[in-house]
C-alpha cells in the first residue's frame, strides 16, 4: 500500500528557516497536503500542491515537489515560536468504491528555540 | 467559514457506559470522516460517510457505531469501550470523497479517556 515517510524531529532557532521533508511511494498521487497540529488540537490544513506543479508559495510557506524522486518539502521562512507543532505530510490514495482517503506520514515535531 | 465543531471537548467514561461524540459542519460538505489518533501518532481513519451513507468502515470494532443523521451532522456512539480506546477522536469533512481534489477540514477533536 501507499507509504509516506517523514523525519520525526526538527529543531530550529527563531527567525531561521525550517525545512520539513517527506517522501511518498504512490507514483499516481496527484495532490499532496501539509497539515499542522498544535498540542491538544485538531489538524489544520496549511497548504497543498498539485503534482503538475514544482513549487507553491503562500506567504511564509513554500512547498517544493520533486515528482521524479517522490519528495515533498515544506519550508517555513522566519520561523516563529507559534510555528512549534507537529507537521503531517499527507497523500491521497484511492480506497475503492469511488472514494479517496488521506494517507498520513508519522509527523515531524518542529521545536522553535527562542 | 471552514469550521468543523466537535462536542464534547473532553470525555471520561467507564467501560460499561454509553456515550456519543458529535460533529457538525455547515460548509455544504457531503463527505464526513471519523479518525482516531493516539499520542505521537498520525490519525487513523475509522469511518467515511459520503452523501449520508457509510462508504468506508476500516474494520472498526462494533463498540463504535457511527451515525449520519443529515449532511451536516455526524455522531459516533460508544458502548462498552476498553481502556485502549482512549485517544483523541477527530472529525473531518470535505466537499466530497470521490476525488483527490477535496481537501479535508478537521475539527478540534474529543479527548476520550476510558477508565
Amino acid at each position: 500500500g501507499e507509504d509516506v515517510e517523514q523525519s520525526l524531529f526538527l529543531s530550529v532557532r527563531e527567525g531561521d528557516s525550517s525545512v520539513i521533508n517527506c517522501t511518498y511511494t504512490d507514483s499516481s498521487s496527484t495532490y499532496l497536503y501539509w497539515y499542522k497540529q498544535e498540542p491538544g488540537a485538531g489538524l489544520q490544513l496549511l497548504t497543498y500542491i498539485f503534482s503538475n506543479m514544482d513549487m507553491k508559495q503562500d506567504q511564509r510557506l513554500t512547498v517544493l515537489l520533486n515528482k521524479k524522486d517522490k519528495h515533498l518539502s515544506l519550508r517555513i521562512a522566519d520561523t516563529q515560536t507559534g510555528d512549534s507543532a507537529i507537521y503531517f505530510c499527507a497523500d491521497t490514495a484511492y480506497s475503492g468504491a469511488g472514494s479517496y482517503q488521506l494517507t498520513f506520514g508519522k509527523g515531524t515535531k518542529l521545536s522553535v528555540i527562542p | 467559514d471552514t469550521e468543523v465543531t466537535q462536542t464534547p471537548k473532553h470525555l471520561v467514561m467507564g467501560m460499561t457506559n454509553k456515550k456519543s461524540l458529535k460533529c457538525e459542519q455547515h460548509m455544504g460538505h457531503r463527505a464526513m470522516y471519523w479518525y482516531k489518533q493516539k499520542a505521537k501518532k498520525p490519525p487513523e481513519l475509522m469511518f467515511v460517510y459520503s452523501y449520508e451513507k457509510l462508504s468506508i468502515n476500516e474494520s472498526v470494532p462494533s463498540r463504535f457505531s457511527p451515525e449520519c443523521p443529515n449532511s451536516s451532522l455526524l455522531n459516533l456512539h460508544l458502548h462498552a469501550l476498553q481502556p485502549e480506546d482512549s485517544a483523541l477522536y477527530l472529525c473531518a469533512s470535505s466537499l466530497g470523497s470521490g476525488t483527490e481534489t477535496y481537501e479535508q477540514y478537521f475539527g478540534p477533536g474529543t479527548r476520550l479517556t476510558v477508565t
